[in-house]
C-alpha cells in the first residue's frame, strides 16, 4: 500500500513570509497529487492540485512541485496571511481515485 | 450553496445506543465515501460506495455500517459507539465517471461524542 510521509508536523510563520510542506510518497502509481486544506471545526478543501505531467502549477500564492522520480510533491504559500493558518493535508491519488492522506501539517500564521 | 450537507453537526449518543450520521449531496456524483477524522490525525477511510457498490475498508469495525438508499443520500450507522468511536465524521463525494475526476468534496462533518 501506499506509504506517505509529511513534514512538517507544524509550521510557525511570520506574515508575510513563506510556507513550505513537503510530502513524499512510495506507491508509483499514484498520479495526481491535491493538497487539501482543514480549517478548524470544518472539512478539508481542495486548494491546489497538479497532475503527474506537470511540474508545477501555481494559483496565485500558492504553489504546487512535483518531483515523480523522487516521488515527493510540495505545497508553497507565498506572502502568508492569518487566513492561512489551517491543517494542510496531502493526498497522493491513483487512476482509481483511491488516495493516502498524509499526517497533516498544522500551519500557524502569526501577525 | 453547500453541495455536501452533513446532519447534524454535533451530535451526543449515549455508549452502546444506535446512532446514524447522515450526508445528502446535491452534485449527482457517483462516489460518496466516509471518514473517521479523530483530534490531530488525518482521516480515516471507513468504506465507500461507487453508485450502489459497497467498498469496506479491511480495518474498518462491523460496528460501522452503511446505507445508500439513492444518488443524494448516504447514511453512516454506528451499531453500538463505544467511547473509543468520538470523532468528526466527515463524508465525501467524488464524480467518479473516468479520468481527471479525482477531486474531492468534503461535508463540514458530524461531531459525535459519546458519553
Amino acid at each position: 500500500g501506499e506509504n506517505v510521509e509529511q513534514h512538517p508536523s507544524t509550521l510557525s510563520v511570520q506574515e508575510g513570509d513563506s510556507a513550505v510542506i513537503k510530502c513524499t510518497y512510495s506507491d508509483s502509481a499514484s498520479n495526481y497529487f491535491p493538497w487539501y486544506k482543514q480549517e478548524l471545526g470544518k472539512g478539508p478543501q481542495l486548494i491546489i492540485d497538479i497532475r503527474s505531467n506537470v511540474g508545477e502549477k501555481k494559483d496565485q500564492r500558492i504553489a504546487v512541485t512535483l518531483n515523480k522520480t523522487a516521488k515527493h510533491f510540495s505545497l508553497h504559500i507565498t506572502e502568508t496571511q492569518p487566513e492561512d493558518s489551517a491543517v494542510y493535508f496531502c493526498a497522493p491519488t491513483d487512476s482509481w481515485g483511491k488516495l493516502q492522506f498524509g499526517a497533516g501539517t498544522q500551519v500557524v500564521v502569526t501577525p | 450553496d453547500a453541495m455536501v450537507i452533513q446532519n447534524p453537526r454535533y451530535q451526543v449518543t449515549q455508549f452502546g445506543k444506535p446512532v446514524t450520521l447522515s450526508c445528502s449531496q446535491t452534485l449527482n456524483h457517483n462516489v460518496m465515501y466516509w471518514y473517521q477524522q479523530k483530534s490531530s490525525q488525518a482521516p480515516k477511510l471507513l468504506f465507500h460506495y461507487y453508485d450502489k457498490d459497497f467498498n469496506n475498508e479491511a480495518d474498518t469495525p462491523d460496528n460501522f455500517q452503511s446505507r445508500r438508499p439513492n444518488t443524494s443520500f448516504c447514511f453512516l450507522d454506528i451499531r453500538s459507539p463505544g467511547l473509543g468511536d468520538a470523532a468528526m465524521y466527515l463524508c465525501a463525494t467524488r464524480r467518479g465517471q473516468g479520468a481527471l475526476d479525482e477531486k474531492l468534496f468534503f461535508g463540514s462533518g458530524t461531531q459525535l461524542s459519546v458519553l
